[in-house]
């Protein structure tokens, strides 16, 4: 049922390389969001967006852009990675806001 | 500072009995919840969500519990099943949000024995 996509799946990259993961979504949802997962921390948000262009921080945006140019794409770019990103990144959809998500299956990364 | 807290890493229950899964809040702004599971190399799925106008919300096997005055839900799982075995995180909104963001707990594994 893959209305939302992630890639690539898994990657490793060295410390102070640039890294961009890709979210796709065929669901024509408004809102996408980014989030990383670990361990004791659960799931916190990286940024959001509410339509085309319009993207903003959330909690951990630090290190972390995104763009959003297309309804379906919500791109995540670590500028230059360090050991403290290696974490696993999910993205999200929601069709309204507070509708709740359906998640991507997730993009683990880590910085060696 | 977590606004929405798990504190049970982990919760081993046999099969055929409750599982009971707790989640605290601070934010007293919160008003919709929701609680989604997690296998493995998976992304969360949805399982079940409850608003504040609201103590108690079933869905089959799953039961949310809402108690706004102690910033409190739990969820009981009953019968529990080998594949409930899962992580399971708790999540919290503000339905005035404009935006639509959720926290998160850092969730709660739960592992079914036969």
């Amino acid at each position: 049922d893959a209305g939302i996509t992630q890639s690539p799946r898994h990657k490793v990259t060295e410390t102070g390389t640039p890294v961009t993961l890709r979210c796709h979504q065929t669901e024509n949802h408004r809102y996408m969001y980014w989030y990383r997962q670990d361990p004791g921390h659960g799931l916190r948000l990286i940024h959001y967006s509410y339509g085309v262009k319009d993207t903003d921080k959330g909690e951990v945006s630090d290190g972390y852009s995104v763009s959003r140019s297309k309804t379906e794409d919500f791109l995540l770019t670590l500028e230059s990675a360090t050991s403290s990103q290696t974490s696993v990144y999910f993205c999200a959809i929601s069709a309204a806001a507070n509708y709740g998500y359906t998640f991507g299956s997730g993009t683990r990364l880590t910085v060696v | 500072d977590q606004q929405v807290k798990q504190n049970s890493p982990s919760l081993s229950v046999q099969e055929g009995r409750i599982s009971i899964l707790n989640c605290d809040y601070t934010n007293s702004m919160f008003d919709y919840f929701l609680w989604y599971k997690k296998y493995p190399a998976e992304g969360p799925t949805f399982l079940i969500s409850i608003s504040s106008i609201k103590d108690k919300n079933e869905d089959g096997r799953f039961t949310v519990f809402l108690n706004k005055s102690a910033k409190h839900l739990s969820l009981h799982i009953v019968p529990s099943q080998p594949g409930d075995s899962a992580v399971y995180f708790c999540a919290a909104s503000e339905r005035t949000d404009s935006w639509g963001k959720f926290q998160f707990g850092a969730g709660t594994q739960v592992v079914v024995t036969p």
